[in-house]
């Protein structure tokens, strides 16, 4: 149980484009995701907390109209990283909590590497 | 602000071996809950092992152990018999009461050798 899949696993784009990052909780309902940003041999950055219908929240230092995100239903957040550029180039991250279980752990997507050519 | 702090950047055990991997915390809160996750080559992050601050029992998951000690605001991991799956970055983790967030240390890299 308490599976979360992440879509694309590896996208490489050209500068100025945008790219959608998809986020699902498979066996469970997520009213709240989480998005995170790794740099290599790094830990963690969280990007924003995403709660279903209604606006993300984002960590101060993130650009919220450069990282879009959505969360329209209880399955699914979505992260579009608008205009990228070189230094947009990470490991995204997203995860979720599954509230019906009472608990404060997160379950982890799989990553996508963006590369921004 | 809460911390967390991970003081081992990276660790070598034997397999089979047993290996601690130390984390210590910074909260002023008295409930709580902090989280152990590896995180392997492959970059998925799975939970290890959680404990919440309220229970004095240390938990335990198969080879995967806590040693809890609130007092001291220290919970480090202890992995038994080390496997070569075990081979991973180390995150512990620590929830912020009132919150859903997870603030995560640094991590240590552990590799388990042949």
């Amino acid at each position: 149980g308490a599976v979360v899949s992440q879509h694309p696993s590896r996208v490489i784009c050209k500068s100025g484009t945008s790219v959608k990052i998809e986020c699902r909780s498979l066996d469970f309902q997520a009213t709240t995701m989480f998005w995170y940003r790794q740099f290599p041999k790094q830990s963690l950055m969280l990007m924003a907390t995403s709660n279903e219908g209604s606006k993300a929240t984002y960590e101060q230092g993130v650009e919220k109209d450069k990282f879009l995100i959505n969360h329209a239903s209880l399955t699914l957040s979505t992260l579009t990283v608008t205009s990228a550029h070189p230094e947009d180039s990470s490991f995204y991250i997203c995860s979720a909590r599954d509230r019906a279980s009472g608990g404060y752990e997160q379950y982890f997507g799989p990553g996508t590497r963006l590369t921004v050519t | 602000a809460q911390t967390v702090t991970q003081s081992q950047p990276e660790m070598s055990v034997q397999e089979a071996e047993t290996v601690t991997l130390s984390c210590t915390y910074d909260t002023s809160e008295s409930n709580y809950y902090l989280f152990w996750y590896k995180q392997p080559p492959s970059r998925q992050m799975i939970l290890v092992i959680r404990q919440e601050a309220y229970k004095q029992q240390n938990a335990t998951e198969n080879r995967f152990s806590v040693n809890f000690q609130k007092a001291a605001k220290s919970f480090s991991l202890k992995i038994s018999d080390s496997q070569l799956g075990d081979t991973a970055m180390y995150f512990c983790a620590y929830n912020v009461p009132g919150s859903e967030k997870l603030v995560f240390g640094k991590g240590t890299k552990l590799t388990v050798n042949p």
